[in-house]
Parts: structure tokens; sequence; C-alpha cells
């Protein structure tokens, strides 16, 4: 059971690049998340989802955008990286309300020059 | 102001400490509390998962929450150097879809 897998682990962007970074959970969960941790700042929400077709903002979601085509699969998408979206981005899925149990992806570490 | 405030240490401890790592919250909706550990390089994992107020033992593990105060706690007994990590608070309201974390507190227990 592979879990929550995220592609890549690393990558190196320059300003204005655009870029998607890919999630897959094989878990059959419903809720999806995308999370980015900054020194100093925890893990902050950027967007989530509930099912398949419905998204939501979290905390940060400026400058990134979502969709939720399948169960499996939630992408982010960066359209215009800018050096302040630096940091170490995380996908998480759970299976719903009531249960709170967060799983959590190995993290994809972007860099923006 | 953050809805969930964690103080980013660090925390230095020698081997067979007690560690208590504490946060604050704001949003008196909040009804579950979590704790996850984080070792270098990895995502977060789930440690210790409490419903509204009370305590729950797990092992060396103590997780305490007085909805009073708004006050989150962990408590690591006889810790070890394997302990080392970032331990993350979160919470989440019934039926909520945001969890949201503290900023994590980077913990070093010294052999």
């Amino acid at each position: 059971n592979a879990g929550v897998t995220q592609t890549p682990k690393f990558q190196v962007l320059k300003t204005g690049q655009s870029m998607t970074l890919q999630c897959a959970q094989d878990m059959n969960h419903e809720y999806m998340s995308w999370y980015r941790q900054d020194p100093g700042m925890g893990l902050r929400l950027i967007h989530y989802s509930v099912g398949a077709g419905i998204t939501d903002q979290g905390e940060v979601p400026n400058g990134y955008n979502v969709s939720r085509s399948t169960t499996e699969d939630f992408p982010l998408r960066l359209l215009s990286a800018a050096p302040s979206q630096t940091s170490v981005y995380f996908c998480a899925s759970k299976t719903g309300t009531g249960n709170e149990k967060l799983f959590f992806g190995s993290g994809t570490q972007l860099s923006v020059l | 102001q953050k809805e969930v405030e964690q103080d980013p240490g660090p925390l230095s401890v020698p081997e067979g400490a007690i560690v208590s790592l504490n946060c604050t919250y704001s949003n008196s909706a909040f009804q579950y509390f979590m704790w996850y550990r984080q070792y270098s390089r990895k995502g977060p994992e789930l440690l210790m998962y409490t419903y509204s107020s009370g305590n729950k033992e797990d092992g060396r593990f103590t997780a305490q929450v007085d909805k009073s105060s708004k006050y989150i706690s962990l408590f690591i007994r006889d810790s070890q150097p394997s302990d080392s990590a970032t331990y993350l608070c979160a919470s989440i309201n019934t039926g909520g879809f945001k969890t949201i974390f503290g900023a994590g507190t980077r913990l070093f227990v010294k052999a």
C-alpha cells in the first residue's frame, strides 16, 4: 500500500515559470489537501478538496490552483512562480470528517530563483 | 494572530528527561486536538489524538487538553534520542475541513 505519493521530490524553478506538483493516494480517501511548510510558520493550508469535483481555499491560496477530477489525484499548480513560493509542499488525505487523522506524503522541496 | 500558537523552540533536553510541549488556540469551535511528529525530511505522522478536554496516554506519551484555557500539551516521559523530531500540534472543529497546525517545536534529546 503506497499511501500518499508526491512527485517530484525536488524542483528548482525560475521566477515566472509554471509547474504542477503531483499528488496521488490509493486509500480511497474523500478528503485531500495541500500544505506548505516554512521555518517558524508550521504547516499552512493552501487548498483542499472533499471529493471529486469539489475544491476550496485554505489559509494561503493566492498563486496556486487545484482541481480534483478523480478521487485519487489532487495536483497543485503554480501559475507564475515567485521566490515567496520557495517552500516544502505536503499533500495529505483522510477519509472525511469524523476521522481526523491526516496521512501525509513525503513532500516536495521547491526553490524559486 | 494564528488560530494555533506554538513556540518553535528549539528545545534541547538530556536523555531520560520529561519533556513538556505546549500550544494555545483561539477558535472555540475546535473539538479535535492532535499531535503530529515529523522527522527530518519526512512528512508528519499522527502521534496522539484527543477529542474535547481531558487526558490521553499512550506509552511514554500523554496528551492533555484544557478547553477552559484553550491549552494543549504533550508530555514525553523518559525521553530518548529517537524522540528528536519536530512536534506539531493541530486542531479542527467537528465537521470541519481545515486542520490548523501550530508552528512546530523542534526537540533535541541528547544521549
